[in-house]
C-alpha cells in the first residue's frame, strides 16, 4: 500500500471556499512535503514541513502535521479556480542509508469559478 | 534559479524500439529520482542514485536501466518499448544531507505507438 494516503480522493468546491485536504503516512518521517500537480504537467512543491513541526504557512497555504497520528493537511484558503490540479503528499524513506520520496495517491481539487 | 533539466519533453517511439532520457539536477544536488506516471495515475518510484551510485531501486522493469554520471547528470534508458511504457517520466533532485525537498523538473512525456 502506499506509504502516503490523501483523502479525499477528488474535492470539488467554488471559488473563494476553503479547501482541505489530508493525508496519512505509515513510517516514522523526518519530513512531509507537498505538492502540486496540474493536469499532464509537472510536479510542483508547495511546502516541506518537518517532523519537530506542528504548523505551517506559506501564502494561502496552510500545512499542519501530527506525528503521533502520522497525519498531515494542507488547507488552501479563498481558493481561486487556478488551484485546480492533483495535489500529492510525499514522504521521504530511508533507505539503507538513503532516502526515497514515495508518493501518496493525490488529491484532484476542482475549484469552479 | 536554477531548475531540474529533463530532456527531451516530448519523445514518440515505436514499439520495440530504444529511448533515452536524460536528467540534469540542480547544481550541488548529489541524489536523482526517477518516476513514471501513468496516464491518470500516481508518480511511482523507478530508481535513485546517490554519488553516482545507485541508492534504492523501485519498481523498473528489467528493460530500463540508468545511470548516473560524473558531472551528476542522469540517463534513463528504456529498451523494447511496450506500449505500456506511454507514461510522463520525472526526475528529481536532492541535496542529501539535511533532509531537504526533492525538486522535479517537467518530465518527459513519452508516447510508445
Amino acid at each position: 500500500s502506499q506509504q502516503g494516503e490523501e483523502d479525499p480522493q477528488a474535492l470539488s468546491i467554488q471559488e473563494g471556499e476553503n479547501a482541505t485536504m489530508n493525508c496519512s503516512y505509515k513510517t516514522s518521517i523526518n519530513n512531509l512535503q507537498w505538492y502540486r500537480q496540474n493536469s499532464g504537467r509537472g510536479l510542483v512543491h508547495l511546502i516541506l514541513i518537518r517532523s519537530n513541526e506542528r504548523e505551517k504557512h506559506s501564502g494561502r497555504l496552510r500545512v499542519t502535521l501530527d506525528t503521533s497520528k502520522k497525519s498531515s493537511s494542507l488547507l488552501i484558503t479563498a481558493s481561486r479556480a487556478a488551484d485546480t490540479a492533483s495535489y500529492f503528499c510525499a514522504t521521504p524513506e530511508d533507505s539503507g542509508g538513503y532516502q526515497k520520496v514515495t508518493f501518496g495517491t493525490g488529491t484532484k481539487l476542482q475549484v469552479i469559478p | 534559479a536554477a531548475g531540474v533539466i529533463q530532456s527531451p519533453r516530448h519523445l514518440i517511439k515505436e514499439k520495440r524500439e530504444t529511448a533515452t532520457l536524460k536528467c540534469y539536477p540542480i547544481p550541488r544536488h548529489d541524489t536523482v529520482y526517477w518516476y513514471q506516471q501513468g496516464p491518470g495515475q500516481d508518480p511511482q518510484f523507478l530508481i535513485s542514485f546517490y554519488e553516482k551510485m545507485q541508492s534504492d531501486k523501485g519498481s523498473i522493469p528489467d528493460r530500463f536501466s540508468a545511470q548516473q554520471f560524473s558531472d551528476y547528470h542522469s540517463e534513463l534508458n528504456m529498451s523494447s518499448l511496450e506500449l505500456g511504457d506511454s507514461a510522463l517520466y520525472f526526475c528529481a533532485s536532492s541535496f542529501r544531507q539535511g533532509s531537504t525537498e526533492a525538486f522535479f523538473g517537467q518530465g518527459t512525456r513519452l508516447t510508445v505507438v
